[in-house]
């Protein structure tokens, strides 16, 4: 059974720091990894799609990697803004379409 | 573009009373549709999903059960509701690979 795990659970910067978030995984048979930011009381957001045959994914100041060998992937934020306060959530897929999430990192970043 | 709504967005229910939550998805044809929950101090989990009319499947035993009547239409009930069944239930679409997800129904069961 896919297990996926984000470290670490809580997170707080200062503004305009360069932050690194992670997410591991037990089972490296995955199709893709999806990270995605959620803002309290609401739904999720896509933020970043890796593929599997992919390494890195970049939105703006936002790049994901994927090493799918050693079950992990890391969200890098450039330049952190208090506008980035969120949960980050990674999740993977496995056959079928199926997400399996982590826990999330809740971020902070203050002015 | 493709839009996904859910209402309502609050509800809070009495133990032992039936449930419905709606969920639809515009600008798209037979997409795959999901029904996750997100309780409090949990992750957020698989319930259901469906790739076409009429076809659930249920990734976990539970009190509750999905429908989905038309293309573009999925729907969450319950026939008794049970003071674990409160979360934040979310629904999402995909077409390719990424799946994207609706705003969210916050359930209450008292």
């Amino acid at each position: 059974k896919q297990e996926v795990t984000q470290i670490p659970a809580a997170l707080s910067v200062p503004e305009g720091e360069n932050l690194v978030l992670n997410c591991s995984f037990t089972d490296s048979a995955i199709y893709n990894l999806q990270w995605f930011r959620q803002d309290p009381g609401k739904g999720l957001t896509s933020l970043l799609l890796i593929q599997s045959s992919q390494r890195e994914q970049t939105s703006g100041r936002l790049n994901a990697s994927l090493d799918k060998s050693s079950g992990r992937s890391t969200l890098y934020i450039a330049a952190s803004q208090p506008g980035d306060s969120a949960t980050y959530l990674c999740a993977v897929v496995n056959a079928g379409n199926m997400l399996t999430f982590g826990g999330g990192t809740r971020l902070m970043v203050k002015p | 573009s493709q839009t996904i709504h859910q209402w309502p967005a609050t509800l809070v229910q009495p133990v032992g009373s039936p449930l419905s939550l709606e969920c639809t998805v515009e600008g798209t044809s037979n997409p795959n549709l999901y029904w996750y929950r997100q309780a409090a101090g949990r992750g957020l989990q698989l319930l259901f999903y469906s790739v076409g009319i009429g076809q659930i499947s249920s990734e976990v035993p539970q009190n509750l059960s999905a429908s989905r009547p038309q293309d573009r239409q999925f729907i969450l009930s319950s026939k008794k509701l049970l003071l674990s069944d409160s979360g934040f239930y979310l629904c999402a679409w995909s077409v390719l690979v990424e799946q994207y997800f609706g705003p969210g129904t916050r359930l209450t069961v008292t």
